[in-house]
C-alpha cells in the first residue's frame, strides 16, 4: 500500500518567516494530495490539494508544489501569522487501484511566534 | 449550514460495552469515512463507504463495524471496546471519493 513520510515533525518561524513541509509517497500511481490544517481541538480542515497533472497551485499566502519524478510534494506559506500555528497533515491518495483510502503523513506542527 | 455531525463529542466506556458513534451529514454527500487519530499517527482510516448499502475496510477496521443504510448516516459500532480503541475519532464525507474531505468535530473515546 502506499507509504506517506512528512517532515518535518516540528516547525518553529518567526512571523513574517516562510514555512515549508515536505512529503514524500511511495505509490506512483497516486495522483490526488491533498494538505489539512488542524487547529488545538479542532477538525481538519483543507486548505489546498492538487492533482498529479499539475506542478504548482497557489491560493493566497499558501502554495503546493508536487515532483512526480522525486513523488515528493510540499507546503509553502508564505508571510506567516501566528493563525497559521497548528498542525498541518499531508496525504497521497488515488494509488494502485484506483484507492479510495486517503493515506496520511504523521503532521507537522507549526509554530508561528510573534 | 453544511455541516458533519458526530456524536457523542465525549465518551468513556469500560472494557467490552458496546457502543455506537453517530455520523450525519447534510450535504447530500455520497462518500463517508471514519478515521482515528493517535499521537504521532496522523489519521488513519478505519472504514469508508461510497454509497448508501455500499462500505469497504480502510487501513485499521479490525474491532469495528459500520452501516449505511441512509445517504447522511454512518454510524461507528465497537462492539467490544478494548483500550487500545481509545483514541480521537473522525468522521468525513466528501462528494467524490475521499477528495476533498469534510470532517466533524470528532468524538475523545476512552475504553478503561
Amino acid at each position: 500500500g502506499e507509504n506517506v513520510e512528512q517532515h518535518p515533525s516540528t516547525l518553529s518561524v518567526q512571523e513574517g518567516d516562510s514555512a515549508v513541509i515536505k512529503c514524500t509517497y511511495s505509490d506512483s500511481a497516486s495522483n490526488y494530495f491533498p494538505w489539512y490544517k488542524q487547529e488545538l481541538g479542532k477538525r481538519p480542515q483543507l486548505i489546498i490539494d492538487i492533482r498529479s497533472n499539475v506542478g504548482e497551485k497557489k491560493d493566497q499566502r499558501i502554495a503546493v508544489t508536487l515532483n512526480k519524478t522525486a513523488k515528493h510534494f510540499s507546503l509553502h506559506i508564505t508571510e506567516t501569522q501566528p493563525e497559521d500555528s497548528a498542525v498541518y497533515f499531508c496525504a497521497a491518495m488515488g494509488g494502485s487501484g484506483g484507492s479510495y483510502i486517503p493515506t496520511f503523513g504523521r503532521g507537522t506542527s507549526l509554530i508561528v511566534h510573534p | 449550514e453544511a455541516q458533519v455531525t458526530q456524536n457523542p463529542r465525549y465518551l468513556i466506556t469500560v472494557t467490552g460495552k458496546k457502543l455506537t458513534v453517530t455520523c450525519s451529514q447534510n450535504m447530500n454527500h455520497e462518500y463517508m469515512s471514519w478515521y482515528r487519530q493517535d499521537p504521532g499517527l496522523g489519521l488513519r482510516q478505519i472504514y469508508y463507504s461510497m454509497n448508501v448499502e455500499v462500505t469497504d475496510k480502510g487501513d485499521v477496521p479490525e474491532g469495528y463495524k459500520v452501516s449505511r443504510k441512509e445517504k447522511r448516516n454512518f454510524p461507528l459500532i465497537l462492539e467490544s471496546p478494548s483500550p487500545n480503541q481509545t483514541s480521537l475519532y473522525f468522521c468525513a464525507s466528501s462528494f467524490s471519493g475521499g477528495e476533498k474531505l469534510f470532517f466533524g468535530s470528532g468524538t475523545q473515546l476512552s475504553v478503561l
